[in-house]
């Protein structure tokens, strides 16, 4: 069975705070792909990034950047430098490559930035 | 760049009514998907076409159908509205197995 854990529900910070949103993920197949998505106040849901189960590379856009770690099954994403307008819903999404691609999606985080 | 549009943006129905949404994918995207999202909650996986034929299921109820046209548009058609039937409606677009990209949302209120 495929599963996505956002173990944090809430998070608060203060501005220019450093924050990291954890994402652990489950599945049996060997081909699949991570994503993040944002969903700020206004309800879009904004992609953010994309990893396949074979690039293990971190990769670092702006103030983002994500962690993947195979071993512990983790797709961590921090921000640095937190800003008021990062204030959102973070949803961490995994799909299988043989499923049509369907994505299943975890808890969210809700992230709010105080100035 | 042109996004996946959604119309309409918000929907009032009644109990046991019958609504239905529209979806415009991105041009020359071959695959739309449409999940819905409580309140609170995740977004939930309906349904999916693939080149205009349906390719993966979730827990859509059966009062729900949907189906893409020749032009690429989709439609998902809801019939007697239930209360619990209020939430936000997503369509999504994508080039094969790839990321995914969201409409801005029908949201349904059911009274």
């Amino acid at each position: 069975a495929q599963k996505v854990t956002q173990a944090q529900t809430e998070i608060s910070v203060v501005e220019k705070e450093d924050v990291t949103l954890d994402c652990v993920y489950e599945t049996r197949d060997t081909t699949y792909y991570l994503f993040w998505y944002k969903q700020p106040p206004s309800g879009e849901l904004v992609f953010l990034i994309r990893r396949n189960s074979f690039d293990e590379q971190n990769e670092i856009s702006g103030r983002y950047s994500w962690n993947f770690q195979k071993s512990t099954s983790s797709f961590n994403f921090t921000i640095t430098a937190s800003q008021v307008v990062d204030s959102a819903v973070y949803f961490c999404a995994l799909t299988q490559y043989n499923q049509g691609g369907k994505l299943i999606f975890g808890q969210g985080t809700e992230l709010s930035v105080k100035p | 760049a042109a996004g996946v549009i959604q119309s309409p943006r918000h929907l009032i129905k009644e109990k046991r009514e019958t609504a239905t949404l529209k979806c415009y994918p991105i041009p020359r995207h071959d695959t739309v998907y449409w999940y819905q999202q409580g309140p609170g909650q995740d977004p939930q996986f309906l349904i999916s076409f693939y080149e205009k034929m349906q390719s993966d299921k979730g827990s859509i109820p059966d009062r729900f159908s949907a189906q893409q046209f020749s032009d690429y548009h989709s439609e998902l058609n809801m019939s007697s509205l239930e209360l619990g039937d209020s939430a936000l409606y997503f369509c999504a677009s994508s080039l094969m197995v790839a990321e995914q990209y969201f409409g801005p949302g029908t949201r349904l209120t059911v009274t």
